[in-house]
């Protein structure tokens, strides 16, 4: 499976705790994305990498939260001292192309904080 | 910021109906993508559309792109049960000279065998 693939899957987690989810593109694809995505919304985006470049932050994007994408192949977010409003569904994307460009999504990190 | 407003939030229909979802926005995009999510997956690309006034098929589903590229319609013939999921819309930006995709909140379907 060459898809976009992110781990874990879900975590769950005390407040206060750091959590941290990795995400390994396609591996042609120089552009990866994290959006964010909480029930009934549709995904936000959080942050965007081209090569290990990071050239875009959101506002989401609290100084909690991190990301690195060494070597321009697989990122990692890390979220430190978790707070219940971070309980959301991390999505990892990536592609090839801009402008018209297809995002691949992965299936998600689900974080639960308690 | 340009937003992409989708209505209805929620439809629940028969299986064998037909159903049309809208994307609408106050902006002009330079194109409009459709994806459908899952539960408990990443959403993935149904079509593209690009010019004002294009009309995409896509088995049952038919996508048109308004004229003034401000707005988009997916409209499915006799749903069925696999065509439930989360149907979303999203529109290129350009945040720091970077390009991203912005989604609207989606438009939930289910359809009840």
């Amino acid at each position: 499976d060459t898809g976009v693939s992110q781990n874990p899957r879900h975590k769950i987690t005390k407040r206060g705790q750091n959590v941290t989810f990795r995400c390994d593109p396609i591996s042609e694809h120089n552009r990866l994305y994290w959006y964010r995505q909480t029930l009934g919304q549709g995904p936000e985006f959080l942050t965007y990498f081209q090569n290990e470049a990071q050239l875009e932050k959101s506002r989401l994007l609290s100084d909690r939260f991190s990301a690195e994408r060494p070597k321009g192949s697989f990122s990692t977010l890390e979220i430190q001292r978790t707070e219940q409003g971070d309980s959301a569904m991390y999505l990892c994307a990536s592609s090839i192309r801009a402008n018209t460009g297809e995002l691949f999504f992965g299936e998600g990190s689900r974080l639960t904080v308690l | 910021t340009q937003l992409l407003e989708q209505s209805p939030q929620f439809l629940s229909i028969q299986e064998g109906e037909n159903l049309t979802v809208y994307c609408n926005s106050s902006s002009v995009f330079s194109s409009l993508q459709w994806y459908r999510q899952e539960p408990g997956e990443g959403p993935v690309l149904l079509v593209t559309v690009v010019t004002g006034g294009e009309v995409k098929k896509l088995k049952r589903l038919t996508f048109q792109f308004g004229d003034a590229r401000k707005d988009s319609s997916l409209h499915i013939t006799a749903a069925q049960p696999g065509d439930t999921g989360l149907y979303l819309c999203a529109g290129p930006s350009w945040g720091a000279g970077s390009y991203q995709l912005t989604f609207g909140k989606g438009t939930k379907l289910s359809v009840i065998p």
